[in-house]
């Protein structure tokens, strides 16, 4: 399974945009790039998913070069709410691979007023 | 409605006691997890499910006994408790087919102390 590698720690403030990459030098074909956010005492969340280009939601965008070799997170006017851990995952989210996701030390975003 | 539901949210217990665990899913999936979140917070993957059958062992010490009696439950056992066993527990489920992104939904956690 492709590693990732991101920033241990970010610092912002409220509405800021803030842009967290993440490198996976070694990401193979099938994989996909999905982010996850957890707050303390709680389970990690969803935030998105994608395979290449953009792709955006409700409450983030994922930004993936052509290479693939990385991938930003970019979170729009962030909130002290948004402070969190972001994980940065990938693999192959049907043939297996998937069920084997490992979960780096994530970043942990501090939002200041 | 919870989506992913453990039990116990917190556990204290003391080293050589044996605890469970509880997990439910309401969501229908057919894979469910248990990973462990260690004070690194690094979380790593215990074991995996899928419909009973168990997938994904990851060398977790045999005191560890996963227990599917059907595909919405996927309990914990760990035998003869040890300090290192400390950690946060979470159950998660997804969905894997081509029609879903392979979202984990996870549980709210169970804190386990070991003394």
């Amino acid at each position: 399974l492709a590693k990732t590698t991101q920033p241990i720690s970010m610092d912002s403030y409220e509405g800021q945009e803030v842009n967290i990459t993440c490198s996976h030098n070694n990401i193979a074909t099938n994989d996909y790039i999905t982010w996850y956010q957890q707050f303390p005492s709680q389970g990690p969340r969803f935030i998105i998913q994608g395979y290449k280009t953009k792709v955006t939601n409700e409450v983030a965008s994922l930004f993936i070069p052509a290479d693939r070799k990385s991938s930003t997170l970019s979170l729009p006017r962030v909130s002290l709410s948004d402070t969190a851990v972001y994980y940065c995952l990938v693999g192959d989210r049907v043939s297996g691979g998937y069920n084997k996701l490992i979960f780096g030390a994530g970043t942990r975003l501090a939002v200041h007023p | 409605d919870t989506a992913v539901s453990q039990t116990p949210k917190y556990l204290v217990t003391q080293m050589g006691n044996d605890k469970s665990i509880k997990c439910e899913q309401n969501l229908g999936h057919d894979t469910m997890y248990w990973y462990k979140q260690d004070s690194k917070k690094f979380l790593k993957i215990m074991f995996s499910y899928n419909n009973k059958e168990l997938i994904i062992n990851e060398t977790v010490p045999n005191r560890f006994s996963p227990k599917s009696p059907d595909k919405a439950h996927l309990n914990l056992h760990i035998n003869s408790l040890e300090l290192g066993d400390s950690a946060v527990y979470f159950c998660a489920s997804s969905q894997r087919d081509n029609a879903n992104t392979g979202e984990l939904f996870f549980g709210e956690g169970s804190r386990l102390t070991v003394l």
